[in-house]
């Protein structure tokens, strides 16, 4: 079992609509939690880090962290063309462990 | 703040050629920096840790005298393609950690290494 699981997608929705991108992970001892924004041929971006159960906002996106259920997922509220990217979830322990990323693609 | 700069973004060049990649962290001290490799439509693989002032650490199937590591101060590190051949294209990327280098910071990243060996 990998210790992160994230579908890959494609996602592909309309501009305005609210996503739901989500991760789970297997390692009891994760006790920081990131979500990271690509575009193409561009670094990861830190778009979000928490460290608690529960949720955390920062304008548009909001990130739910949920550690008895080992799920995480950031929202992202009213889409927007330039949110269409590859959004990978992060999380550490000990060592530091990648999700493979969502491809999100929103519609004009 | 936590700006990563990675230089060159974008370099070709003749088979048998190598080439430095440098990885700067512009405002803040990076005790530990990272090295990926990513393939289209593929996620992050990790190649090497890199730890100022001691010798990176490779992941398994790294060749390390083919990728030279080298992290001489807390704001630099650089990664060498030796003899670069067209099976090492690809886009490669390095993050810094924040602070102490605990695992528990988020990385920052460069915008990448776009790398075609002809």
């Amino acid at each position: 079992q990998k210790e992160v699981e994230q579908d890959p997608g494609p996602l592909s929705v309309p501009e305005g609509a609210i996503v739901s991108l989500n991760c789970t992970y297997s390692n009891s001892a994760f006790q920081y939690f990131m979500w990271y924004r690509q575009y193409s041929r561009k670094g990861p971006e830190l778009l979000m880090y928490t460290y608690s159960s529960g949720n955390k906002e920062d304008g548009r996106f909001t990130a739910q962290v949920d550690k008895s259920s080992k799920y995480i997922s950031l929202f992202i509220r009213d889409s927007q063309p330039s949110d269409s990217a590859t959004y990978l979830c992060a999380m550490s322990g000990n060592q530091f462990y990648f999700g493979t990323g969502t491809s999100l693609t929103v519609i004009p | 703040g936590a700006v990563v700069s990675q230089h060159p973004s974008w370099v070709i060049c003749k088979s048998g050629t190598s080439v430095k990649i440098e990885c700067r962290s512009l405002d803040f001290q990076a005790t530990t920096m990272f090295w990926y490799r990513q393939f289209p439509k593929q996620s992050l693989m990790l190649m090497a840790t890199s730890n100022e002032g001691s010798k990176a650490t490779y992941e398994q199937g790294v060749e390390k005298d083919k990728f030279l590591i080298n992290h001489a101060s807390l704001t630099l590190s650089t990664l060498t393609v030796t003899s670069a051949h067209p099976e090492d294209s690809s886009f490669y990327i390095c993050s810094a950690r924040d602070g102490t280098g605990t695992s528990n910071q988020p990385q920052h990243f460069g915008d990448g290494t776009r790398l075609s060996i002809l």
